[in-house]
């Protein structure tokens, strides 16, 4: 049983496209979540939903998008992706609080060329 | 703002040596800590966790850390470390009531066989 998905695994595209990465946790955790781990392994938060609602926003671009359709998934939108955006993005989930651990997608290496 | 400091960038080991890796964060209230690994091409995964109580806790796979609130430190051991152990390892930080992870930098770690 996977607890956390993420699709595509591996996404190539070319810069100026806009392309989406879905996620979906089936562990009932009501917060997920958006990093982005560059080539340096620096894993960095992006944005975090819970019950739908956005509650963290980093410092983003506003060409990143999330959509939190209900609580079991988070999508990530991407418009006109540029060369800077290869990374590899990871998805995760946990209840609400601080007490709670987070659990990671497998993740989403995206290049862009 | 928050930030946690993993002072090895990479540690290059032998089987059966021990190991500790190093953990510094800068938030001076209640916090959450947490040691993850990601294996070759896998997702992170917990190792351990502190939230309260006794300051040395014992992770899976042999690790154990120890939160000394003094030195803002939470560092992780494994007294014989594995070929299996190569991985990267990231501490984590979360902060009173904060929904975020920050994480540090880092160690790749390289067990020789």
């Amino acid at each position: 049983d996977t607890a956390v998905s993420q699709t595509p695994k591996y996404l190539v595209t070319q810069m100026g496209n806009d392309k989406s990465i879905k996620c979906e946790q089936n562990l009932g955790h009501d917060t997920m979540y958006w990093y982005k781990q560059d080539s340096k392994k620096f894993l960095k938060i992006m944005f975090s939903y819970n019950n739908k609602e956005l509650i963290i926003n980093e410092t983003v671009p506003n060409r990143f998008s999330p959509k939190s359709p209900d609580k079991a998934h988070l999508n990530l939108h991407i418009n006109s992706l540029e060369l800077g955006d290869s990374a590899v993005y990871f998805c995760a989930s946990s209840h609400s609080g601080s007490r709670y651990e987070q659990y990671f997608g497998p993740g989403t290496r995206l290049t862009v060329t | 703002a928050q930030s946690v400091s993993q002072h090895n960038h990479h540690v290059i080991l032998s089987e059966a040596a021990s190991l500790e890796l190093g953990c510094n964060y800068s938030y001076g209230g209640t916090v959450n800590l947490f040691w993850y690994v990601q294996y070759p091409g896998q997702h992170l995964q917990l190792l351990l966790k502190y939230f309260s109580g006794d300051p040395l806790v014992k992770g899976i796979k042999g690790f154990e850390a120890e939160f000394i609130k003094s030195k803002f430190s939470f560092n992780l051991r494994k007294p014989s470390v594995q070929w299996s152990d190569t991985a990267e390892y990231f501490c984590a930080v979360k902060a009173g009531g904060d929904y975020k992870l920050s994480f540090g930098a880092g160690t790749t770690v390289t067990v020789r066989a």
